[in-house]
Formats: structure tokens, sequence, C-alpha cells
């Protein structure tokens, strides 16, 4: 049972677009999301996180948004740059516990010069 | 000061013999997560140790897979009589406190090959 679902596999966007990844979720007790970004053979880092008692949080060209009554969370990049291209993971806690995560199949992000 | 190592980056292992990967944390931190991602998914919890104990191991095959994260030393995730289906990229996270999750950092991980 996939809890933290991310439901396309790839993107590909034009730099300068604005590029919206997805996630979705089914356990209420998740208070707590994380966007990750990884690049081949190195290990995911850490990009920008939500609680779960706001809908917004911005951090220079990324924002993510959570609506808790669908479940969803999206991360916007804005301007995309070449250097975004990665594949973007998803995760979800409930915060007592620690940094014990639970994933998203992650979403490959191409951003074309 | 240096990140996560871990160590092999690579590691082959025939059918049936043992794999041990190595996690260092970061200096300072005493929380060690393991994450193991099979091909093409996203990474899944495997245990959650710090110095000397277990915390969570909910996420570890009953059978075959030990983790330990001793006084002195790095964390160790060993695998016994390895098979095919353990063939992933395990991945060690580190932390200074349990909280707030923003503050773990990954290490470069190690592929497991069984061949």
């Amino acid at each position: 049972d996939q809890q933290v679902k991310q439901n396309s596999p790839s993107l590909s966007v034009q730099e300068g677009r604005i590029s919206i990844l997805n996630c979705d979720y089914t356990n209420s007790m998740f208070d707590y999301f994380l966007w990750y970004k990884k690049y081949p053979a190195e290990g995911p880092t850490f990009l920008i996180s939500i609680s779960s008692i706001k809908d917004k949080n911005e951090d220079g060209r990324f924002t993510v948004f959570l609506n808790k009554s669908a479940k969803h969370l999206s991360l916007h990049i804005v301007p995309s740059q070449p250097g975004d291209s990665a594949v973007y993971f998803c995760a979800a806690s409930v915060n007592n516990a620690g940094n014990m995560l639970t994933f998203g199949g992650g979403t490959r992000l191409m951003v074309k010069p | 000061n240096a990140g996560v190592m871990q160590n092999p980056r690579h590691l082959v292992r025939r059918r049936g013999q043992e794999a041990r990967l190595r996690c260092s944390p970061m200096k300072g931190h005493s929380h060690v997560y393991w994450y193991r991602q099979l091909p093409e998914e996203g990474l899944k919890f495997m245990v959650y140790l710090q110095k000397e104990n277990i915390i969570d191991e909910s996420g570890m095959p009953k059978e075959r897979f030990s983790a330990e994260f001793p006084k002195e030393g790095p964390s160790i995730l060993r695998i016994q009589q390895v098979v095919r289906g353990d063939s992933a990229a395990y991945f060690c996270a580190s932390s200074r406190n349990r909280t707030p999750n923003t503050e773990a950092f990954f290490g470069q991980g190690t592929r497991l090959t069984v061949v």
C-alpha cells in the first residue's frame, strides 16, 4: 500500500517556464511534508518542507503548496533552470516519528535549454 | 565538516554471501536512518538507530538483515545470504536530533548488486 504517490514518473519543461510536480498521500496522520532532489549516483538533498498547519511555503524559486482536504501537495519551480533537472521525491512523516520518512516514487524533471 | 560517508559506493556479491554496508554520520550526529531504494522506486525506510540502540526497525525484513550503531565506529547494515532481490541502493541519513526532519542529511549511497 503506497501511502505517498507521485503519479507522473517524468516531466519535461522549457527553461524559464514553471515546473509543477505533484504528490498525493493517503495517511491522514502525516503532518510534515518534504521535497528532496536527487541527482544520479548521489543521495537525496533536502529542498523545501511544509508543516500541516500551513498551506504554502516559499523559498526562492521553490514553493510548496499543501491541500490537506485533498491530501495533495505540489512543488512549483519558477523559473525552471537546466540545473534543476533531477529526480524529485516527495516525502511525508508524522512529526514525532522524526526522520522516518515515507517517500513517493519520484518524478524525473527535465528542463530543456 | 564532512558529510555522511557511506562505503563502499558499489558492492558486488554472489548469492549466499554476506554484505556489510557502512555509514559514518556527520560529526555531532547521533541519529542514523537506513533507507533502501529498489530500481525505479522511491526510498523505503528500514531502520532508525541512535548510538548503541535500535529505536525503530519496522522497515527491516525479518530475516537476514541486521543493523547496529556501536558507541565507536560507523553504523553497519548487514545482509546475510544475499539474494538477487537485495540488489538496490542503500542510503544512510544522519541527524543531530530526532526532529525536525529538515536536519537529516543523506549519504551518497551504496549500490549493492547480487549476481
